[in-house]
């Protein structure tokens, strides 16, 4: 079964410090995908980044990079110099063929991520 | 604003109640989400229309609960005889089907208080 752990429910951070969001996923596929979304208070869920199963290249964007290791099954998000604007929750998601042909997100239960000046 | 939009944005209602929502997605999308989101969790998947087809309903999905998307353009879903363990946010994400593991985009959602 599919099924994304994010262990770290709550981090708090002092601005301009770096922060790592773990993320764990569990697929029986071998073509999955994987994404980070971010939760601000307003409640909007926003897209973040996309990485499929057969693309292991980690990526930098800005302040935020992206590690992935099936290796591991981890696919962890890191913030650079945090802000106070990064506060939200953050949710780790996948889809596979199981998640009904690609068409349904598995998230994981969320890191709240609060940013003090 | 091209985002997706849900309409309200709030409701409370008496236990018993019927209610309805309405997700305006992107235009140019033809795949509609429905989740649910409580508090403390990451959002569970409803339901997904693919044009005006409704082609998968998650278990969570009871009887009292129906959704359609009339034409492929707006959805609507609706609750009948609202339950206390109704109460959740209601989030609407869209996408284009171009490719498999397309990323949704999801609207602001619905939060819904069965009083």
């Amino acid at each position: 079964a599919q099924k994304v752990t994010q262990a770290q429910t709550e981090i708090s951070v002092v601005e301009k410090e770096d922060v790592t969001l773990d993320c764990v996923y569990e697929t029986r596929d071998t073509t999955y995908y994987l994404f980070w979304y971010k939760q601000p208070p307003s409640g909007e869920l926003v897209f973040l980044i996309r990485r499929n199963s057969f693309d292991e290249q980690n990526e930098i964007s800005g302040r935020y990079s992206w590690n992935f290791q099936k290796s591991t099954s981890s696919f962890n998000f890191t913030i650079t110099a945090s802000q106070v604007v990064d506060s939200a929750v953050y949710f780790c998601a996948l889809s596979d063929s199981f998640s009904g042909g690609y068409n349904k997100l598995i998230f994981g239960a969320g890191t709240r991520l609060a940013v003090h000046p | 604003d091209t985002g997706v939009s849900q309409d309200p944005r709030h409701k409370i209602t008496k236990r018993g109640q019927n209610v309805t929502f309405r997700c305006d997605p992107i235009s140019e999308h033809n795949r509609l989400y429905w989740y649910r989101q409580t508090l403390g969790q990451g959002p569970e998947f409803l339901t997904y229309f693919q044009n005006e087809a409704q082609l998968e309903k998650s278990r969570l999905l009871s009887d009292r609960f129906s959704a359609e998307r009339p034409k492929g353009s707006f959805s609507t879903l609706e609750i009948q005889r609202t339950e206390q363990g109704d109460s959740a946010m209601y989030l609407c994400a869209s996408s284009l089907a171009r490719d498999r593991g397309a990323e949704a985009f999801f609207g602001q959602g619905t939060r819904l208080t069965v009083v």
